[in-house]
């Protein structure tokens, strides 16, 4: 998994509960991405980073806020879980640009009761 | 209108056999294609990336590219049970976010 690790792997929640989510890579890649993966929906961006505390929203952000306060550390935070946030989630990593083939870790398995 | 659609199938293809993979991007400035593949339970890993029209062949896998049709297509040669898994579709419109297909389930049957 190109050096990327992923905490916890799977977790089980209650609704309006927070939770964090943590990505950690080896690879002192620019970009770290966070995506869900929902039957029907695939792979779809929530936040991602182009640098330490440089941040940007993806296409479904809502409900969602990150941080990355190390170059290796990407966090994803949802600060009052909901029902429709069960999910997998993915980190990925690429390079130095936007359009730099992106590499997966191994997901997290999110389910809010 | 989807940024990328393919055929969720399934489809099934005899050992052997050539499969092939679909994808449409809306997009006529997307410059980076690529494809991977997904096991069950598992993340997605890359298998291609293609940036010109044409065909680009790495192993038994090839991937083609026509932007004028807006079209990539993956093809699997020779085909094993082990290819059996979705196969996602990425495009790349150029300075903006990956977008990914829904994906095509692909099962080899021996």
């Amino acid at each position: 998994d190109a050096g990327i690790t992923q905490s916890p792997r799977h977790k089980v929640t209650e609704t309006g509960t927070p939770v964090t989510l943590r990505c950690h890579q080896t690879e002192n890649h620019r970009y770290m991405y966070w995506y869900r993966q929902d039957p029907g929906h695939g792979l779809r961006l929530i936040h991602y980073s182009y640098g330490v505390k440089d941040t940007d929203k993806g296409e479904v952000s809502d409900g969602y806020s990150v941080s990355r306060s190390k170059t290796e550390d990407f966090l994803l935070t949802l600060e009052s879980a909901t029902s429709s946030q069960t999910s997998v989630y993915f980190c990925a990593i690429s390079e130095s640009t936007l359009t730099d083939t992106q590499y997966f870790g191994p997901g997290t398995r999110l389910t809010v009761l | 209108q989807k940024e990328v659609e393919q055929n969720s199938g399934p489809l099934s293809v005899p050992e052997g056999a050539i499969a092939s993979l679909n994808c449409t991007y809306s997009d006529r400035v997307s410059q980076s294609f690529f494809w991977y593949r997904q096991y069950s339970g598992k993340s997605p890993e890359l298998i291609m990336s293609i940036y010109s029209n044409g065909d680009k062949e790495d192993g038994r896998f090839t991937a083609q590219l026509n932007k004028a049709s807006q079209y990539v297509s993956l093809l699997i040669r020779d085909s094993q049970p082990s290819d059996s898994a979705t196969y996602l579709c990425a495009v790349n419109p150029k300075g903006r976010q990956f977008y990914f297909g829904t994906g095509t389930s692909l099962t080899v049957i021996p």
